[in-house]
């Protein structure tokens, strides 16, 4: 199985700031990478997908990028509404299409 | 406008069985595949299961392997789970989870909103 490592774990942060959450696969996943971001008490929400692709209706300060093993969630400007925990997903391959340990982005 | 609703969570000794449901609405059913997802209490997302859109191909995290069967019904847009062989750590929320395409994939762009599955004596 391929194993998804996120850091950091967690991150203050203050709003306006620049954020990057890295994630990495165990082995090459091409670009098949997942983002999800998850508010407390809700489902989670596809933000990028394919590594790069936006999906519609997420704000352009979301972005994705890497490929291989390596890949990064930028947020810039950070917003009053991206406080929450996110996570990478690789979809390459067989399952099971393991999640990351998650990142929570909290407020400084 | 897509809809997935679960049923069937609640509480169950440890060796006990529950049946997930999932009610779809909004999108032609047979042409995607579908999962189960969990998250334990405080804890991170669990890929747990998927199955085609045809529903002739399924595949199981190891952990549930032999006790959980994913299964469904497509004259009623229905997504199901029956586990057996319950135990402590099975613990979760556990979501229903539309994915992009028909064939085993990962990508899920529609979620329910969770149920929740408590195995304790």
């Amino acid at each position: 199985d391929i194993q998804m490592t996120q850091s950091p774990s967690s991150l203050s942060a203050s709003v306006g700031d620049r954020v990057s959450i890295t994630c990495r696969a165990s082995r090459s996943i091409n670009f098949y990478l997942n983002w999800y971001q998850q508010k407390p008490g809700q489902a989670p929400r596809l933000l990028i997908s394919e590594a790069t692709t936006l999906e519609s209706g997420v704000p352009p300060r979301f972005s994705g990028s890497g490929s291989g093993t390596a890949f990064t969630l930028t947020i810039n400007s950070l917003q009053p509404e991206d406080f929450a925990t996110y996570y990478c997903q690789h979809d390459y391959g067989n399952p099971p299409y393991t999640f990351g340990q998650g990142t929570k982005v909290e407020i400084k | 406008e897509v809809q997935l609703l679960e049923s069937g969570g609640g509480s169950v000794q440890p060796g006990g069985s529950l049946r997930l449901s999932c009610a779809t609405s909004g999108f032609s059913f047979r042409s995607y595949g579908m999962a189960w997802v969990r998250q334990a209490p405080g804890k991170g997302l669990e890929w747990v299961s998927v199955i085609s859109g045809s529903g002739g191909v399924a595949e199981y995290t190891d952990s549930v392997k032999g006790r959980f069967t994913i299964s469904r019904d497509t004259s009623k847009s229905t997504l199901d789970l029956q586990m057996n062989s319950l135990r402590a750590d099975d613990t979760a929320v556990f979501y229903c989870a539309k994915l992009r395409r028909e064939a085993l994939s990962g990508t899920v762009d529609y979620w329910g909103q969770g149920t929740l599955v408590t195995v304790s004596s």
